[in-house]
């Protein structure tokens, strides 16, 4: 059982360019959140998508959007990269209201 | 704002001691509370979670919860060396968002 997968590993972006992350759930979840990690902090919500529709979002500017596919999966894009934007970002699956569990990540630089 | 609190350590125990794990939330309304551990580049992996009062126990790691200290721990028993690594404290409050304190992070030394 394929559990959460991520790509790209790691990605080098400069300022002002755009990204877009990719994420696949774990077999029979049918939700996807993704979070930001900054080095030593805990991870912060960005918004989560269910039946392809945003259904919470975080505390983050519209430079972040994303979209989920009739598949479950999902893409983060962010826009006018900004150094501050670089760091781990997670995508976490899961059932209804169950537990979350992590992908991998995708390692984000803005230079 | 709401918000989980956490001691960032680094707490230092000896293999075969108990490793205890604190964090403390501002949300009453909280439903549902997780541990998450992070080995250092690695993303977080779900170890525990817990829902009601009390201690939910699975092999060397017990969960306690308490809803009226607005409080929940993580007990290691028989620490090992490849338990180093960093814990975080997540609570859900029934939006399906979790949040997370800014993890602990834990050494066990031979």
């Amino acid at each position: 059982d394929a559990g959460v997968t991520q790509s790209p590993t790691h990605l080098i972006k400069t300022r002002g360019q755009q990204v877009t992350l990719r994420c696949s759930p774990k077999s029979g979840h049918d939700t996807v959140s993704w979070y930001q990690q900054a080095l030593g902090q805990g991870p912060q919500f960005i918004f989560q998508y269910y039946e392809e529709e945003e259904r919470q979002r975080g505390n983050f500017p519209d430079r972040f959007s994303g979209h989920q596919f009739p598949n479950y999966s999902s893409e983060l894009n962010v826009n006018a990269l900004l150094l501050g934007d670089s760091a781990l970002y997670l995508c976490a699956s899961s059932f209804l209201y169950n537990e979350q569990f992590f992908g991998p990540g995708t390692r984000l630089t803005v230079l | 704002q709401k918000e989980v609190e956490q001691n960032s350590g680094p707490l230092s125990v000896p293999e075969g001691a108990i490793a205890s794990l604190n964090c403390t939330y501002s949300d009453r309304g909280s439903q549902s509370f997780f541990w998450y551990r992070q080995y250092s580049g690695k993303s977080p992996e779900l170890i525990m979670s817990i829902y009601s009062n009390g201690d939910k126990e699975d092999g060397r790691f017990t969960a306690q919860l308490n809803k009226a200290s607005q409080y929940v721990s993580l007990l290691i028993r028989d620490s090992q060396p490849s338990d180093s690594a960093t814990y975080l404290c997540a609570v859900n409050d029934n939006t399906d968002k979790l949040i997370f304190g800014t993890g602990t992070r834990l050494q066990v030394f031979p």
